[in-house]
């Protein structure tokens, strides 16, 4: 059974910063793509970023409103993927969402939340 | 940015009429276009891949269509458990972009 699990989030001051983890159990995580989707409360889906397998050379994609705070890494020895944010903003605040992919998003998390607010 | 654009944003709807949920891009993307639901409170759930492709695990009234801009998510005969909000997402571009949503809601 293909199991997601992000954990990491909580209240966060604007300015500060925050790593998210995603462990994931039940295939073969080489294979795939991960992601990380946000959403704000109240609101639709944002993608956020993407980190490819080895044989995409760990390439990685950020979304353009995000990119130069916010780094995706992934450790395939722990199955896991990880989310850096920084220069945290009250706009981020939202549930993020690990998922997998090759090219849809076929299993994600429950999700994890981020409150930016002093 | 590849744009898409979902219409109706609120669709009411009566159990066991059939709906159509419209989704649009800004540029022309072959059928690289994926649904999800999402209930109150869960996570998102994929749907359809690729425009048309079925998923496994999910009921055969939801069907996909399209290709270039138009795509149209189908639910034949809407179930009360159907009541969600659904959204595109294109993988044309590797920057993916997810649609606004449609909400089904109870008439």
């Amino acid at each position: 059974e293909v199991q997601i699990l992000e954990t990491g989030g909580g209240l966060v001051k604007p300015g500060g910063s925050l790593r998210l983890s995603c462990a994931t159990s039940g295939f073969n995580f080489n294979d795939y793509f991960m992601n990380w989707v946000r959403q704000a409360p109240g609101k639709g889906l944002e993608w956020v970023a993407q980190i490819r397998n080895k044989n995409y050379n760990y390439a990685t994609y950020y979304a353009e409103s995000l990119e130069g705070r916010v780094t995706i890494s992934r450790d395939d020895s722990k199955s896991s993927v990880y989310l850096q944010v920084s220069s945290l903003r009250a706009e981020d605040t939202a549930i993020y969402y690990c998922t997998r992919s090759r090219v849809s998003f076929d299993y994600w998390g429950q999700g994890v939340m981020v409150t930016v607010s002093s | 940015n590849i744009v898409l654009t979902q219409s109706p944003a609120t669709l009411s709807v009566t159990p066991g009429e059939s709906v159509s949920l419209s989704c649009r891009a800004s540029q022309s993307i072959s059928t690289s276009i994926h649904w999800y639901q999402q209930k109150s409170n869960e996570s998102p759930r994929l749907l359809i891949k690729y425009a048309s492709q079925s998923i496994s695990g999910i009921p055969s009234r939801f069907s996909g269509s399209g290709s270039g801009t138009d795509f149209t998510l189908s639910i034949n005969r809407v179930e009360s458990e159907d009541f969600s909000i659904y959204y595109c997402q294109q993988s044309y571009s590797s920057l993916y972009t997810f649609g606004a949503g449609t909400k089904l809601e109870l008439k």
